[in-house]
């Protein structure tokens, strides 16, 4: 069936410093990508998403490249702050019907000054 | 406030008792989803709805109950709370009033103990 698979963490970083955490997909149809963000004591909110092959995702200097040759959707920041500390999420869905989300298990992201 | 909202945001049962989750979306979604997070497991779909009326299970759907007559509220009942049960529970809505139906936007969570 249709899963995600990502980095486990945590991933502790100091400020400024460069970020990749790594997601990769198996899916039978043509999936979106979706990078989901949960900072402490709250829900999940969208970081990024792309739909199609070669598609780029970014926001909040987040970007994620939708590569279907490798079946994965890295996540990077070129400068991470401490702001940034949360926990990341990366999930598909399938085209039509629901549009049912399926996650990896998450990565902590932990950053320090 | 426009949104999504869960309610009680903590709770803590005991095992055997029946607890109901409420979830509350402004946005008139017509998804609309329930989740489970564990740790190591990120989130698990319990049950999922298209419209009112219309609902379905998802892979972790054993020992819950859902309903949905109206588009905004859709409950989670867990008919007698086991321990396996303790978790964080998220409600989430998508649909075209946000201009497209597949992202999904996510409530608090309502953190659920079992004892």
């Amino acid at each position: 069936g249709d899963s995600v698979t990502q980095m486990e963490g945590p991933v502790t970083l100091s400020e400024e410093a460069f970020l990749t955490i790594n997601c990769t997909y198996t899916a039978t149809g043509y999936p979106s990508l979706f990078w989901y963000v949960q900072y402490p004591g709250e829900g999940l909110q969208l970081l990024l998403k792309a739909t199609k092959a070669d598609d780029k995702g970014s926001n909040k200097g987040f970007e994620a490249t939708y590569r279907k040759e490798t079946t994965s959707f890295h996540l990077e920041k070129g400068s991470v702050q401490v702001s940034d500390s949360a926990v990341y999420f990366c999930a598909l869905s399938i085209s039509g019907g629901y549009n049912k989300l399926i996650f990896g298990a998450g990565t902590r992201l932990a950053v320090h000054p | 406030d426009a949104g999504i909202t869960q309610s009680p945001r903590y709770k803590i049962t005991e095992t055997g008792r029946q607890v109901t989750l409420m979830c509350h979306q402004t946005w008139s979604h017509s998804y609309m989803f329930w989740y489970r997070q564990d740790l190591g497991h990120g989130l698990r779909l319990i049950y999922y709805s298209a419209a009112a009326d219309i609902t379905d299970k998802g892979e972790v759907s054993d020992g819950y109950v859902v309903s949905r007559s109206k588009t905004e509220n859709f409950p989670l009942t867990l008919e007698s709370a086991t321990r396996s049960q303790t978790s964080v529970y998220f409600c989430a809505s998508s649909g075209w009033a946000s201009g497209t139906t597949d992202t999904q936007y996510f409530g608090p969570g309502t953190r659920l103990t079992v004892l």
